[in-house]
């Protein structure tokens, strides 16, 4: 079936680097998409969201960048710090994604390790 | 903390016995969402609510499970005759609804059956 999806599951970068953390998904009719971060213990934390009528959209130290031909979904990082060792997750809404109305289905997640 | 907020946070309990978990949403939020997640997965959606009403269900919700939210506000979900696959992180998260409106999630309730 139709699926989200990451594409590593474990990311090890060093501090102060930039992290790219990617995403295929497969459903064609997703018109939204977000990132989550989930730490130890605790539920996920949103991030950033996305339309799909867009192709980037910029938070705080973070960008997500939407390529819907390919139908590739990444999260940028910028600076990391050791506050963003997490599970990341992305997630896509779609009409028929059987998730409630703004249903949302995830993927596997990328543990992101931060070295020192 | 006007964040959704979950109890309790863990629960131990032997096979067989019935539990419940408590979500209270963000207040001015009307859509309530139960998932479920296991190690190493991300969240599986279970139900959810529009105000009261429980709109859909997924498949992993069997008959042993059953969620209300007899308000509109918090919402409860109980798990009868647990069994040991049944351990794992329940989540709640709400959301205003509408499409470009995240679902917010809580720090969620882990069960373990024993």
């Amino acid at each position: 079936g139709e699926s989200v999806g990451l594409h590593l599951p474990t990311l090890s970068v060093q501090e102060g680097d930039n992290s790219i953390i990617n995403c295929a998904y497969s459903n064609s009719a997703s018109d939204y998409f977000i990132w989550y971060k989930q730490e130890s213990g605790k539920g996920p934390q949103f991030i950033i969201d996305i339309r799909s009528n867009m192709d980037k959209r910029q938070g705080q130290r973070v960008t997500v960048l939407l390529n819907k031909t390919v139908k590739h979904l990444s999260l940028q990082i910028a600076a990391t710090q050791p506050g963003d060792s997490a599970v990341y997750f992305c997630a896509e809404n779609s009409p028929y994604s059987g998730g409630g109305a703004d249903g949302l289905t995830f993927g596997k997640g990328t543990h992101l390790i931060i070295q020192p | 903390d006007t964040g959704v907020s979950q109890n309790p946070r863990h629960k131990i309990t032997k096979r067989g016995q019935n539990v419940t978990f408590r979500c209270d949403p963000i207040s001015e939020h009307n859509r309530l969402y139960w998932y479920r997640q296991t190690l190493g997965q991300g969240p599986e959606f279970l139900t959810y609510f529009q105000n009261e009403a429980q709109l859909e269900k997924s498949r992993l919700l069997s008959d042993r499970f059953s969620a209300e939210r007899p308000k509109g506000s918090f919402s409860t979900l109980e798990i009868q005759r647990t069994e040991q696959g049944d351990s794992a992180m329940y989540l709640c998260a709400s959301s205003l609804g509408g499409i470009g409106s995240p679902l917010h999630f809580g720090n969620g309730t882990r069960l373990t059956v024993t």
